[in-house]
């Protein structure tokens, strides 16, 4: 069984489009997170949620809206899709403790 | 500054080599570091804790240094295998708060 797992593994989309990335873990953990890892491969953190409440809010453009209907889900929604918005974006979750499990990854590119 | 500085690399060691990576942080007040590995497309999978005594694991040996605020890894007998892109990971203010450094790549050859 996959511990977290997010969807799509791919999204190739249009500029100006809004898209969405689902994440899910069953390890019972109470933290979610995404990351965002940009071409030159530095992994960035972008929200943070613990038990469905918000934490940690990096500067990130008001377009990217993370949703967390559950302590097992965290997705993300992003609006009027950029160029610069290409990248691979990562979920993780954890118990707050140490180790992330990250998810496979969705690579997002922006045409 | 970066929160988390890593030589970026890359490193090209001949295997049964020993290599060891460095990563710098200026936090003064984090509490825990970890290293992660990074294969290829792949997503990061914690490789180990870094300790305040030090620690060991196998061919793996990783050290903190509180007062010059940095940790290191240490690969013995490098193998193929062990190529790979190597993050250093420091938590900011609680372990909810992980903040990665850009990784450093080792190529391990033939």
């Amino acid at each position: 069984d996959t511990a977290v797992s997010q969807t799509p593994k791919y999204l190739v989309t249009q500029m100006g489009n809004d898209k969405s990335i689902k994440c899910e873990q069953n390890l019972g953990h109470d933290t979610m997170y995404w990351y965002k890892q940009d071409s030159k491969k530095f992994l960035k953190i972008m929200f943070s949620y613990n038990n469905k409440e918000l934490i940690i809010n990096e500067t990130v453009p008001n377009r990217f809206s993370p949703k967390s209907p559950d302590k097992a889900h965290l997705n993300l929604h992003i609006n009027s899709l950029e160029l610069g918005d290409s990248a691979v974006y990562f979920c993780a979750s954890s118990l707050g403790d140490e180790k992330l499990f990250f998810g496979s990854g969705t690579q997002l590119s922006v045409l | 500054r970066k929160e988390v500085e890593q030589d970026p690399g890359p490193f090209n060691v001949p295997e049964g080599a020993t290599v060891a990576f460095n990563c710098t942080y200026s936090n003064s007040a984090s509490q825990s570091f970890f290293w992660y590995r990074q294969d290829c497309r792949k997503e990061p999978k914690l490789l180990m804790s870094v300790y305040s005594s030090g620690n060991e694991d196998g061919r793996f040996t990783a050290q903190l240094n509180r007062a010059s605020q940095y940790i290191s890894l240490l690969i013995r007998d490098s193998k193929l295998s062990d190529s790979a892109t190597y993050l250093c990971v420091v938590t900011r203010y609680n372990n909810n708060d992980m903040r990665f450094g850009a990784g450093t790549r080792l190529t391990v050859k033939p």
